[in-house]
Parts: structure tokens; C-alpha cells; sequence
């Protein structure tokens, strides 16, 4: 199976929204709910911020919000701010046992 | 939280295998799945394959011909053997925990290059 796919890059300005889609097929997510996002600093190990589609982990600010229709998913920054700034990789639970990661995107704050 | 510490030899040969140890702090592993996920420099991430202690073990199908996946309950670790290694090998491993559908716990991650 293929890796899902992102767009390379997207940017938005100090405290506007911007959005990231994460398309694959209706066998890449399995017809399941388990979509995930990671945040990703420079020479940092990524870090969780979604998981089943749209569920926040603790500590994680309420401006990131993920959805999932059909055969893609997208996360929404809202409010950007410089923090906000790094590479954002989807992951979803593809059934039998297995995982897919996205292709990854770098987010510019302008 | 659980801790994770990923180990193991910066540089390997080509055709030779890679071998690395994931350690785990502060919780025990046979409580949870355990999974190695790859990124080779400057691309995206790669999910190697998953184990929990009593034996269930998952591998990406682009892998599974040369992967090995292993937890030690005794030492607390999780293991990853890559054999036939090729510099397309060369990568940040990270050791990662997985929970709920999803990989909530990541270790630094350790660069593995492939070279002679």
C-alpha cells in the first residue's frame, strides 16, 4: 500500500487558519475512525496532536481540530501561531494490523 | 508516562544487519503493543512493524522479508533486526508505543546510516 498522500507544503498568517488534507483510499483507512496527526519539529521526534480523527491528547491546544470524509481526513490549525510552524504527518489504520503514515507537510507561518 | 530509549550502532555495512534496542522506562512492556517507525533524512515517516510480548508481531509488507521484531520482558526492551541492509536503509529509527489505534509515545529516535 502507498503512503497517503499530503500536500508538501502549506502557509498561513499570525492567527488565520490553514488546513491539511491527507487523501488515500477507502482501503487505506480501512473504513475506520483511526486517523492520527503528528507534529514534527527540526531534529525532533513527532509528537501526537490527533488521534481517532478528532480527539485532542491532553496539553494539546483546542486550535488543532481533525476531520474524516470518505477517503480523506484533513487537520485544521486555527489561530496560527509561530510555534505552529513544523512538519504535520497523517496516519491512519489500514485493518489487518496495518498502518499507513502520510506523505508530510511543512507549515509556514507567514 | 512511559520513557523510550532507542540504542544501538550508528553505522552500518551494507548487507550486513542492522540490529537496534528500544528500552523502556517507567512502565512495563508486556502492558502495551510495541512499534519501530523510520524516516530517512529529510523525508517522511515509515511504520516498520509492531509486537506485543506475548508474541503478536505486525510488519509492513515492504519489510516483513527482512524485519525482525522482538520484546524482552525480562530486560524491558524491544528489539529490531534488519537484515541484507542497503544505504536506502539509512534513516532516524524511532521506537514508539502503540496504544489505541494510534502511537501516543516515541523515543528520541537514533540515525542509523548505511556505508562502507
Amino acid at each position: 500500500q502507498s503512503a497517503l498522500t499530503q500536500p508538501p507544503s502549506a502557509s498561513g498568517s499570525l492567527g488565520q487558519s490553514v488546513t491539511i488534507s491527507c487523501a488515500g483510499t477507502s482501503t487505506d483507512f480501512g473504513g475506520y475512525s483511526y486517523v492520527s496527526w503528528y507534529q514534527q519539529y527540526p531534529g525532533k521526534a513527532p509528537k501526537l496532536i490527533i488521534y481517532e480523527v478528532n480527539k485532542r491528547p491532553s496539553g494539546v491546544p483546542d486550535r488543532f481540530s481533525g476531520s474524516k470524509s470518505g477517503s480523506s481526513a484533513s487537520l485544521t490549525v486555527s489561530g496560527l501561531q509561530a510555534e505552529d510552524e513544523a512538519d504535520y504527518y497523517c496516519i491512519s489504520y489500514a485493518g489487518s494490523n496495518y498502518y499507513v503514515f502520510g506523505t508530510g507537510t511543512k507549515v509556514t507561518v507567514l | 508516562q512511559v520513557q523510550l530509549q532507542e540504542s544501538g550502532p550508528g553505522l552500518v555495512k551494507p548487507s550486513e544487519t542492522l540490529s537496534l534496542t528500544c528500552t523502556v522506562s517507567g512502565g512495563s512492556i508486556s502492558s502495551y503493543y510495541w512499534g519501530w517507525i523510520r524516516q530517512p533524512p529529510g523525508k517522511g515517516l515509515e511504520w516498520i512493524a509492531y509486537t506485543h510480548f506475548g508474541g503478536s508481531v505486525n510488519y509492513n509488507p515492504s519489510l516483513e522479508s527482512r524485519a525482525t521484531i522482538s520484546a524482552d520482558t525480562s530486560k524491558n526492551q524491544v528489539d529490531l533486526k534488519l537484515t541484507s541492509v542497503t544505504p536506502a536503509d539509512t534513516a532516524i529509527y524511532y521506537c514508539a508505543r502503540l496504544g489505541g489505534f494510534t502511537f501516543p509515545d516515541w523515543g528520541q529516535g537514533t540515525l542509523v546510516t548505511v556505508s562502507s
